[in-house]
């Protein structure tokens, strides 16, 4: 199973401040995902970024959020102005397989907490 | 509109019981793609399975199945003989033909008890 790495392992941050997210991606990998899960809850998928453009966004993925690969390794994930509803755990997945098998295997998670 | 059902918020079994976690899923496309995902205590997501809508043959994977029926459209996960490493939150996902983002249920937490 791939593994993707994701930093920090939790953030701490104050509410009206910017954050950014990180994901360490495998190698040679063009599909990435970022996913979000409040306490509790269910994974809530935010956005896919293929070939250096968002292919897919959801509702949730508002102006305030914005994804990019700066040095064309890490994938980040910025909130530009959080809100305490940001607080949750946020997951970077890349997609690996064929049409058949394709599957996104997930990193271990950051977790944001919106103070 | 697609959706993902677990209807079992939380499951309790003592070891060496067997367990069925439901998923019912809903979808208009005749082409989707059925996942289990497993959320252990430490917090991360492991990918279990995949199927495909096509493929509707059962699997094993040593004690655990899984059972798809389109007919009734579930895909159901039983863990055979359970044993307390395997207390976890499960989710079910769906994707469909045209999108590869995941729709996730709201996860049902099983607690093996020794």
């Amino acid at each position: 199973e791939p593994e993707v790495t994701q930093t920090p392992s939790h953030q701490v941050t104050q509410m009206g401040q910017e954050v950014i997210l990180r994901c360490v991606p495998i190698s040679n990998h063009l599909y990435f995902y970022w996913y979000r899960q409040i306490l509790g809850q269910k994974v809530e998928f935010l956005v896919s970024f293929y070939n250096n453009e968002i292919s897919e966004k959801s509702e949730i993925f508002d102006d305030q959020f914005s994804v990019e690969r700066p040095d064309g390794s890490n994938f980040t994930l910025k909130i530009r102005s959080t809100k305490l509803e940001d607080s949750a755990m946020y997951f970077c997945a890349q997609r690996k397989g064929t049409l058949l098998t394709d599957t996104q295997y997930f990193g271990p998670g950051t977790r944001l907490t919106v103070l | 509109a697609q959706k993902v059902t677990q209807a079992q918020t939380e499951i309790s079994v003592v070891e060496k019981e067997d367990v069925t976690l439901d998923c019912v899923y809903e979808t208009r496309d005749t082409t989707y793609y059925l996942f289990w995902y497993k959320q252990p205590p430490s917090g991360e997501l492991v990918f279990l399975i995949r199927r495909n809508s096509f493929d509707e043959q059962n699997e094993i994977s040593g004690r655990y199945s899984w059972n798809f029926q389109k007919s009734t459209s579930s895909f159901n996960f039983t863990i055979t003989a359970s044993q307390v490493v395997d207390s976890a939150v499960y989710f079910c996902a769906l994707s469909e033909a045209n999108t590869d983002k995941l729709i996730f249920g709201t996860g049902t937490r099983l607690q093996v008890f020794p």
